[in-house]
């Protein structure tokens, strides 16, 4: 099945806020709730920053936050720091799969 | 949250037989859904297969489907991925993972699959 849609890279400086993407179509993103986002830094496994389109999983900071409009849901990092950088990936339940999708991930990089 | 340690990776010729495994611990494995997802080397994250807690449902990408098997053993809290007739696409990290509406909660280390002659 076809992947969620992120940009391939997005960048900001320290402090600043930006926001990756992730666009589905009705049968994923835009009609369920079970959407997640990961952070993965090199060498290491992914890691669940954002369940259910904007909740938390304890220990992860409140400069991450998620959203969905429509087809489209958005990951925002505020007050940039280097340790975020890393690649992100968007995953969406899907009714038409058994198995779950993914975006093909962006890399972040803090200037 | 629990935590997921993978084994059984290693270097195979292709159309060798590889038996990956997930040890679980510090939840309730037996009450989860549980994935196993892999990662080309400096690709994307794809998903390979699911099983339902019990064991009664399994799912598996087109690519994978009659040449893996995913199983588990609820009384050992144990996930395993049984790979058949592996071919060079097929190298990369796999990872187990918890699933919660295919979501991925808790994953582990990965254990890197080589096909190579």
């Amino acid at each position: 099945q076809s992947a969620l849609t992120q940009p391939a890279s997005v960048s900001g400086s320290p402090g600043q806020s930006i926001t990756i993407s992730c666009t589905g179509t009705s049968s994923d993103v835009g009609d369920y709730n079970y959407v997640s986002w990961y952070q993965q830094h090199p060498g290491k496994a992914p890691k669940l920053i954002i369940s259910d389109v904007n909740k938390r999983p304890s220990g992860v900071s409140n400069r991450f936050s998620g959203s969905k409009s429509g087809n489209t849901a958005s990951l925002t990092i505020s007050g940039l720091q280097a340790e975020d950088e890393a690649d992100y990936y968007c995953s969406s339940y899907t009714s038409r799969s058994t198995l779950g999708i993914f975006g093909g991930g962006t890399k972040l990089t803090v200037l | 949250e629990g935590q997921l340690v993978e084994s059984g990776g290693g270097l195979v010729q292709p159309g060798e037989s590889l038996r990956l495994s997930c040890a679980a611990s510090g939840f309730g494995f037996s009450n989860y859904w549980m994935s196993w997802v892999r990662q080309a080397p400096g690709k994307g994250l794809e998903w390979v297969a699911n099983i339902k807690y019990d064991g009664s449902e399994k799912n598996y990408v087109d690519s994978v489907k009659g040449r893996f098997t995913i199983s588990r053993d609820n009384a050992k809290n144990s996930l395993y991925l049984e790979m058949n007739s592996l071919r060079a696409e097929d190298m990369a990290v796999y990872y187990c993972a918890r699933d919660q509406w295919q979501q991925l909660i808790v994953w582990g280390q990965g254990t890197l699959v080589t096909v190579s002659s």
